[in-house]
């Protein structure tokens, strides 16, 4: 069974970092192309960017709103990924969502709650 | 503004067909592939239609999606209680280089 289980969000002050990470198991991490997706607070779904596998460049890519302050990484070994954010501002307040795609079915965390907020 | 347009909100009686539109664009639902997403109330989004029409295990067959030119469409027949949620399409765009969401739309079982 594929699981996804974000962690490490909380209250930051703006301006301010976090790392996001996401535990993956039940599936060939490596193999699989991985999204980041926010939600604010009664609003709908955004995407933040995505990390292609390895074997297809290990490439990044990143929405407009966080390019230049968010970075997406992988670690196929712990089959981890994370979401550096820095310099962060009150409108990326959001539930931050990890996907994976596994044979063009993308599977959903839980998501973790991050709140920039003095 | 999202990238991909949908109507706010949508209603129907148990037991109705209901459709829900996906406007897009050339760069995006035109030449890449839509997918559909089910978000029950407090709960994390589900996959229900990939590939434009393709459903994964486990989603029922009351679920349908087309796609034509550029716009692409959800169905659902049969409708029932617990299919009160927000319907999200989404789609690639090549212009953007970034996944383009639809606003989402509500779907109220009167």
């Amino acid at each position: 069974e594929v699981q996804l289980m974000e962690s490490g969000g909380g209250l930051v002050e703006p301006g301010g970092s976090l790392r996001l990470s996401c535990a993956a198991s039940g599936f060939t991490f490596s193999n699989a192309w991985i999204n980041w997706v926010r939600q604010a607070p009664g609003k709908g779904l955004e995407w933040v960017g995505r990390i292609k596998s390895k074997t297809d460049g290990g490439t990044t890519d990143y929405a407009t709103p966080v390019k230049g302050r968010f970075t997406i990484s992988r670690d196929d070994l712990r089959s981890t990924l994370y979401l550096q954010m820095n310099s962060l501002q009150t409108e990326d307040t959001a539930v931050y969502y990890c996907t994976a795609v596994v044979r063009d079915i993308d599977y959903w965390g839980q998501g973790t709650l991050v709140t920039v907020s003095s | 503004q999202s990238v991909l347009t949908q109507p706010p909100s949508a209603s129907g009686t148990p037991g109705q067909r209901v459709t829900i539109s996906c406007s897009g664009s050339s760069s995006n639902i035109g030449s890449n592939y839509v997918n559909w997403y089910q978000q029950l109330p407090g709960t994390a989004p589900k996959l229900l239609i990939y590939r434009n029409n393709q459903r994964p295990s486990g989603v029922p067959d009351r679920f349908s999606g087309s796609k034509s030119g550029t716009s692409a469409s959800l169905a659902i027949s049969g409708l029932r209680s617990e299919d009160e949620a927000d319907y999200y399409c989404a789609a690639w765009d090549d212009s953007l280089s970034g996944r383009a969401f639809g606003g989402g739309t509500k779907l109220t079982v009167l």
